[in-house]
């Protein structure tokens, strides 16, 4: 198996454009969650679903932010306007039955 | 809500000395603990998952303790190599089953 594939790797775009990060699961796994990783709050769940369902959006920080699992197969998390501080890195992960996580390799954004 | 911590921040030792990284979480009430590993500009990599009805876990040269009593989990890396230098973060799952809370992380440096 491939792992979790996450696209792009990186991305650099300016304030105010939307950006668009892409999530495939490991094949099977029923549960994808999203991540965003920085320096000074770590790493922070933003919403997690279960069989393509959203459970917990409550990390999500504004509605500028919105994620997508049309299948099982594909998750999106976008942002729209982007801002400065939205610069971090994102991560996808994935699993079976709450049991364990495995990880993407993330995508580093950067928002000028 | 769920805390963890880890402590210390960061740690330097010479190579083959043991290392013992510590993770405390306030609700005892979890389900299983992750432990992962960080190298610097990459993704997680799961070292070890204990079960909830685990008290340790191994695998090669780590072994993970818990103790869900006491709020409290050890990784111990046994004679540690240069290649072990990264970052160490641990996970608790709560009860619930699915969401991840994560500590901050331990960077360790281990020096030829």
């Amino acid at each position: 198996d491939a792992g979790v594939i996450q696209s792009p790797r990186h991305e650099v775009t300016e304030m105010g454009q939307e950006v668009t990060l892409r999530c495939k699961p490991i094949s099977g796994h029923n549960s994808l969650f999203w991540y965003r990783q920085t320096m000074m709050r770590g790493l922070e769940l933003l919403i997690y679903f279960n069989n393509n369902v959203p459970i917990d959006d409550s990390g999500m920080p504004e509605d500028r932010f919105s994620a997508k699992m049309p299948n099982a197969s594909f998750s999106t998390l976008k942002i729209q306007p982007s801002e400065p501080r939205d610069s971090a890195v994102y991560f996808c992960a994935t699993g079976y039955r709450g049991y364990e996580q495995f990880f993407g390799p993330g995508t580093r954004l950067t928002v000028l | 809500k769920q805390e963890v911590t880890q402590i210390p921040a960061a740690l330097s030792v010479p190579e083959g000395e043991n290392l013992v990284l510590n993770c405390s979480f306030t609700d005892s009430a979890i389900y299983n603990l992750q432990w992962f590993r960080q190298d610097p500009g990459k993704g997680l990599t799961s070292l070890l998952l204990i079960q909830s009805s685990q008290r340790e876990q191994t695998s090669g040269r780590l072994n993970a303790s818990l103790d869900k009593s006491s709020g409290r989990s050890t990784l111990y890396i046994a004679a540690s190599q240069p290649g072990d230098s990264a970052t160490y973060l641990c996970a608790v799952y709560e009860a619930a089953g699915n969401k991840l809370t994560f500590g901050g992380g331990t960077r360790v440096l281990v020096k030829p």
